[in-house]
C-alpha cells in the first residue's frame, strides 16, 4: 500500500464544476504539499499546509491531521486548470501518485 | 519563493550517450534534490545535493548513472550516464526554501532516449 494515496486517480470535468481531490496519508508528516504539473512537466507549488485550511483565488486545500487526508477543491473550473494535481507528504517528501483532471469547455 | 532555471527543458538523445541537466537558482539554498519521473508515474527522489560534499543517493540509484555536481550553493548538474531507453523520464530539480515556503521546482527536463 503506498503511504500516500489519492482519489480518484483520473477525473473530467465541465467548465464552471466544482473539483474536489483527496489524498490521505499513511506516516507521520509536518506538512502537506499541493502541487500541479502542467503537460510540460514542470511543477508548481499550490499550497503548503499543516493544520486547518488555506485559500488562494479559486482554490482551496484543507487538512485534517487526525484524520490523515487533505482535500484540494477547485471553485468553478476552468480549462486552464487542467493538469495533474499532486499530494506530497513533508517526511522525506512522499508522492501520491497524482490525479489528472481534465476541465471541457 | 525561488526561482530555479533548468535547462534544458527537453531533449532526445541516443542510447549509450550521457546528458548533463542544469540547474540554477535565484538565490543561496542548502540543499538541492534531483527527481525523477517516469511515464505515468510519481516523483521519486534520484538524490540531495549539498554544496561541499557529495551527494547523498536514494535506493536504486547510483553515482556512477547519475553523477551530480554542487559547486555552489546557486547551482547543480546531475548526469544522466550511459543512457538507454528506461531512461526516458522527465527529470526535475527542486529546492526547500524554508518550511514557511515549501519546496520549489525547476521546469523539468523531458528525457526520451532512443
Amino acid at each position: 500500500k503506498n503511504e500516500v494515496e489519492q482519489s480518484p486517480q483520473n477525473l473530467t470535468a465541465q467548465e464552471g464544476e466544482f473539483i474536489t481531490i483527496n489524498c490521505s496519508y499513511s506516516v507521520g508528516i509536518s506538512a502537506l504539499h499541493w502541487l500541479q504539473q502542467h503537460p510540460g512537466g514542470g511543477i508548481v507549488s499550490l499550497f503548503m499546509l499543516s493544520s486547518g485550511k488555506k485559500k488562494h483565488g479559486r482554490l482551496i486545500a484543507t487538512i485534517n491531521i487526525q484524520e490523515k487526508h487533505s482535500s484540494l477543491h477547485i471553485t468553478a473550473s476552468h480549462p486552464r486548470d487542467s493538469a495533474v494535481y499532486i499530494c506530497a507528504v513533508r517526511s522525506d517528501m512522499r508522492f501520491g501518485a497524482g490525479t489528472r483532471l481534465t476541465v471541457k469547455p | 519563493s525561488a526561482v530555479i532555471s533548468q535547462k534544458p527543458s527537453r531533449d532526445i538523445c541516443q542510447r549509450g550517450t550521457s546528458l548533463t541537466i542544469q540547474c540554477q537558482v535565484d538565490s543561496q539554498v542548502t540543499m538541492m534534490f534531483w527527481y525523477r519521473q517516469q511515464p505515468g508515474q510519481s516523483l521519486t527522489l534520484i538524490a540531495t545535493a549539498n554544496q561541499g560534499s557529495e551527494a547523498t543517493y536514494e535506493s536504486g540509484f547510483v553515482i556512477d548513472k547519475f553523477p551530480i555536481s554542487r559547486p555552489n550553493l546557486t547551482f547543480s548538474t546531475l548526469t544522466v550516464s550511459n543512457m538507454s531507453p528506461e531512461d526516458s523520464s522527465i527529470y526535475l530539480c527542486s529546492v526547500d526554501r524554508t518550511v514557511n515556503y515549501g519546496y520549489t521546482f525547476g521546469s523539468g527536463t523531458r528525457l526520451t532516449v532512443v
